[in-house]
C-alpha cells in the first residue's frame, strides 16, 4: 500500500514570490507520481506527474516538480506565484502496477497582492 | 464531448428524497471512482469500479448506491441522506494499471441535504 504526506497544510504566500509545496510519500514498490489543482467549486486537474527518467519534471501553468528517490519526496515548486495560483493542491502516488492512486490531504495555497 | 461530465452541478435535496448523481466519461477509461470531499476534510474514496465491476467499497453507509451499467456512466443514488452528507461528490476516470496516466476529474456535484 501508499501514502502521502503533505506537510503543509495551508501556505501563503505574497504576488510574485516563489512558492514550494512540500510532499512526501511511503511505498514499498514503483510508484508513479502526480500533482494535481483544485480552484473552488471545481473538480481537480492533473498538473504534472513523474513516470520515469529525469526527476524534474514540468507542468502546466509553470510549476515544476522533483522527484527525490532517498528521501521519497516530490516537492512542487513556482519561481514566480500570481493570485490566480491560489487554490488547493494535491499531491497523490500510485504503484506502477496498479491504475488506482492514493491522495494527500491537501495543501491551499493563498497568494497574496 | 469529451472529459468528465458530472450532472447536476447543485442539488439541494431533503432528508426523505431520493435522488441520483450521473458522471458521463468519453475517454475509453475502464476505471471510475466517486469521491466525497467535505469542508476541511481529506477526499474520501467511496467507490472504485472496475471493467464495471464493483472493485472496492469503503465503508460507505448504504444510503449511498452506486450504479455502472457500462465503462462511460457512473451513477450515484441517494436516499434518506443526512445533513452531513452534504459535500462536494466527485467522479474521476482512469485508464488501466501501470499507464501513469492519473485521473480525470469532473466538476463535481455540490451537494445540500436540508
Amino acid at each position: 500500500a501508499q501514502s502521502v504526506t503533505q506537510l503543509d497544510s495551508q501556505v501563503p504566500v505574497f504576488e510574485e514570490a516563489p512558492v514550494e509545496l512540500r510532499c512526501n510519500y511511503s511505498s514499498s514498490v514503483s510508484v508513479y507520481l502526480f500533482w494535481y489543482v483544485q480552484y473552488p467549486n471545481q473538480g481537480l486537474q492533473l498538473l504534472l506527474k513523474y513516470l520515469s527518467g529525469s526527476t524534474l519534471v514540468k507542468g502546466i501553468n509553470g510549476f515544476e516538480a522533483e522527484f527525490n528517490k532517498s528521501q521519497t519526496s516530490f516537492h512542487l515548486r513556482k519561481p514566480s506565484v500570481h493570485i490566480s495560483d491560489t487554490a488547493e493542491y494535491f499531491c497523490a502516488v500510485s504503484a506502477t502496477n496498479a491504475g488506482k492512486s492514493t491522495f494527500g490531504d491537501g495543501t491551499t495555497l493563498t497568494v497574496k497582492p | 464531448e469529451t472529459g468528465v461530465t458530472q450532472t447536476p452541478r447543485h442539488l439541494v435535496m431533503g432528508m426523505t428524497n431520493k435522488k441520483s448523481l450521473k458522471c458521463e466519461q468519453h475517454l475509453g477509461h475502464n476505471a471510475m471512482y466517486w469521491y466525497k470531499q467535505s469542508a476541511k476534510k481529506p477526499l474520501e474514496l467511496m467507490f472504485v469500479y472496475s471493467l464495471e465491476e464493483r472493485v472496492e467499497n469503503n465503508s460507505v453507509p448504504s444510503r449511498f448506491s452506486p450504479e455502472c451499467p457500462n465503462s462511460s456512466h457512473l451513477f450515484l443514488h441517494l436516499h434518506t441522506l443526512q445533513p452531513e452528507d452534504s459535500a462536494l461528490y466527485l467522479c474521476a476516470s482512469s485508464q488501466g494499471r501501470g499507464l501513469g496516466n492519473g485521473y480525470t476529474f469532473g466538476s463535481g456535484t455540490r451537494l445540500t441535504v436540508v
